[in-house]
This record gives structure tokens, C-alpha cells and sequence, in this order.
């Protein structure tokens, strides 16, 4: 049983077309987290969700936009793709907000842009 | 919001103690200090975490001064399946949530 899944692992596609990642967590968790990794393996926080609500919203483009159908899962939808957006996505889930609560991390999601 | 920075690599030898330094200068009241450990095509992982002084656990130990400006993160005996990228990260909750990793130290473990 995988704690933080993300589907697809893999995702390769041209420049222009929409996108969509999806993430789920089995853990009961009421946060969840989208993190971009570049190639030079920066880990910077997008977006967070505290039982479906937003809470952290990074300076990311307005092409990016997080959905939270429940608190088991944080889906995240790109209009638009660049070729910056080429990188590593990881989903990730927490028992609750606050800076003491240890992240459990999905494997992450290559998305490659043609 | 508290910035982290960290070596970009270090290198050991199986057996021996690995000590990975993130300097915090900017680290704020309600910051908690947590180490996250990477292998390739993985997610991070948690590894331990600490408010002040010190904090041990099965894996690993993490050293607090009491300014809080740096932490250190020890891993004792190193073996060869240690060798990955081990990220700081600072995380704040107060009227805004804010988390700040690090860029991540490889360490490599060798024979």
C-alpha cells in the first residue's frame, strides 16, 4: 500500500497543452502539499491544502491550478505547458498544518516538455 | 522567512560520521528544523526533527545551538546505501505558513 500516490510517474507532452497530475493519500492526513523539483534538485513549495482549503499559494503562474475534491487527494492541472515547466512534481501529506508535522512524499512525476 | 543554506556535497568512507550543517540565520520564534533524506527517482524522506539542543533517534542525531542560527545533522557510521541528498528544511506557522528547504547536500559514501 503506497502512503502518496501520484499518477502518472511519467508525463512527456508538447508545449501548449493542458495537463493534469493527480495525487491521492492513504494516511488520514488533512494537509497536502504540490512541490517543483528543477534539474539542479531545488525543492520549492506551489501550493498547500488544509482540508480542502488553501493555505500556501507560492508565487506560481496562474497556469497552474490546484484542486482539492477531498482532503484524500490534491489533483494539480497545468494550462498552457512551457518548456520551463519541465521538472520533477511531487505530492505530498502531513497530519496537519504546522511546522512540526513531518511530510510524507510521493515518488514524483517527471513531466518532460516536447 | 528563514533561508537555509548547506554544502552542496560531501563525500565520506563507509563507516565513518557524516555531519551536514545548515546555516538558518534568519530562523524565527515558532521555526521547527527538519532533515529530509533523498534518493534518485524517490521522494524525500523524513529523517528527524528538533526545536532546540539536541534530538536523536534510530537514524540519526540533530545538533541545536541555542541561537538556533545553524543546525547539524549527524549520521553516525555511515554505510554505502546512505549516499543520496539530505535536504534542510524551516518551516514557520504563525499568521502565514511559510516553508524554506534547502538545496540539498549529496552525499556520496564510498567503499
Amino acid at each position: 500500500d503506497t502512503a502518496v500516490s501520484q499518477t502518472p510517474k511519467y508525463l512527456v507532452t508538447q508545449m501548449g497543452n493542458d495537463k493534469s497530475i493527480k495525487c491521492e493519500q492513504n494516511l488520514g492526513h488533512d494537509t497536502m502539499y504540490w512541490y517543483k523539483q528543477d534539474s539542479k534538485k531545488f525543492l520549492k513549495i506551489m501550493f498547500s491544502y488544509n482540508n480542502k482549503e488553501l493555505i500556501i499559494n507560492e508565487t506560481v503562474p496562474n497556469r497552474f491550478s490546484p484542486k482539492s475534491p477531498d482532503k484524500a487527494h490534491l489533483n494539480l492541472h497545468i494550462n498552457s505547458l512551457e518548456l520551463g515547466d519541465s521538472a520533477v512534481y511531487f505530492c505530498a501529506s502531513s497530519q496537519d498544518i504546522g511546522a512540526d508535522q513531518p511530510q510524507h512524499f510521493g515518488d514524483g512525476t517527471r513531466l518532460s516538455i516536447l | 522567512l528563514a533561508k537555509t543554506t548547506q554544502p552542496i556535497s560531501m563525500d565520506s568512507y563507509e563507516g565513518q560520521e557524516v555531519n551536514i550543517t545548515c546555516s538558518h540565520n534568519n530562523i524565527a520564534t515558532n521555526d521547527y528544523i527538519t532533515w529530509y533524506q533523498q534518493f534518485p527517482s524517490q521522494g524525500p524522506r523524513f529523517i528527524i526533527q528538533g526545536y532546540k539542543t539536541k534530538v536523536t533517534n534510530e537514524v540519526a542525531s540533530l545538533f541545536i545551538p541555542a541561537d538556533r542560527k545553524s543546525s547539524t545533522l549527524s549520521l553516525p557510521r555511515v554505510s554505502l546505501s546512505d549516499t543520496a541528498v539530505y535536504y534542510c528544511l524551516v518551516g514557520e506557522w504563525s499568521n502565514d505558513y511559510k516553508l524554506s528547504f534547502g538545496a540539498g547536500t549529496t552525499v556520496t559514501v564510498r567503499a
